[in-house]
């Protein structure tokens, strides 16, 4: 079974730039997490989505972020303008349901270095 | 407002040791319990999990131990080996929406 693929792995920008990031999960999951890790601290929710459609975004700074999830598979979480505390990894999860609690599976990231 | 709080942030155990890593919650809605292990430049990855309709759930050297009426989780590596020298994650979850703790970085000495 191929896992959540995140892509691309690494990226540096200078501030007030924009940037994308895109995630694939797992075929068949239904539940699909951003979330921001920044060094040294756990993972933070930023948006879930159920299907296309989004569950929680309280935690989504939307001034400067925004996802999207089309069509209920892909999904793509943009920054812009980007600030310097946005250098984080950020972590795309999938989960087969919401309905009751399962497994998140993690991709491996894509690494935001912001100058 | 942190949902869970995990210690202690590093941890050194010799090879053979146990490791024993806390964490502490306070919304009692939570209902799944998991622990994730993170190697650097990985995604978390499901170590164990628990539900706290039990007090333990063992998986080879891996054990948690729960305590609902204090709130509290706790994951016990035994017979530590170099291998598990990673960043431990625990975290809570309702409807699943995961809030996880700060982490602990595990360091087994040979």
């Amino acid at each position: 079974e191929a896992g959540v693929a995140q892509s691309p792995r690494y990226k540096i920008i200078e501030k007030r730039q924009s940037v994308a990031f895109w995630c694939n999960p797992i075929s068949g999951h239904a539940t699909l997490y951003w979330y921001q890790q920044i060094l040294g601290q756990g993972p933070k929710l930023l948006i879930q989505f159920q299907n296309n459609g989004v569950v929680d975004d309280s935690q989504l700074p939307k001034d400067r972020f925004s996802a999207e999830r089309l069509k209920g598979v892909d999904s793509t979480l943009k920054i812009q303008p980007a600030k310097l505390e946005d250098s984080a990894v950020y972590l795309c999860a999938s989960s087969l349901q919401a309905s009751k609690n399962t497994e998140a599976f993690f991709g491996q990231g894509t690494r935001l270095t912001v100058v | 407002q942190q949902q869970v709080k995990q210690s202690p942030q590093s941890l050194i155990v010799q090879k053979g040791g146990i490791s024993i890593i806390n964490c502490a919650y306070e919304n009692t809605a939570f209902d799944y319990f998991p622990w994730y292990q993170q190697f650097p430049g990985k995604g978390p990855a499901l170590l164990i999990a628990i539900r706290p309709d039990v007090s333990e759930k063992k998986e080879g050297r891996f054990t948690i131990s729960f305590n609902k009426s204090a709130k509290q989780f706790s994951l016990h590596i035994m017979d530590s080996q170099p291998g598990d020298s990673a960043t431990y994650f625990c975290a809570a979850s309702n409807f699943n929406k995961f809030y996880f703790g700060s982490g602990t970085k595990l360091n087994v000495k040979p």
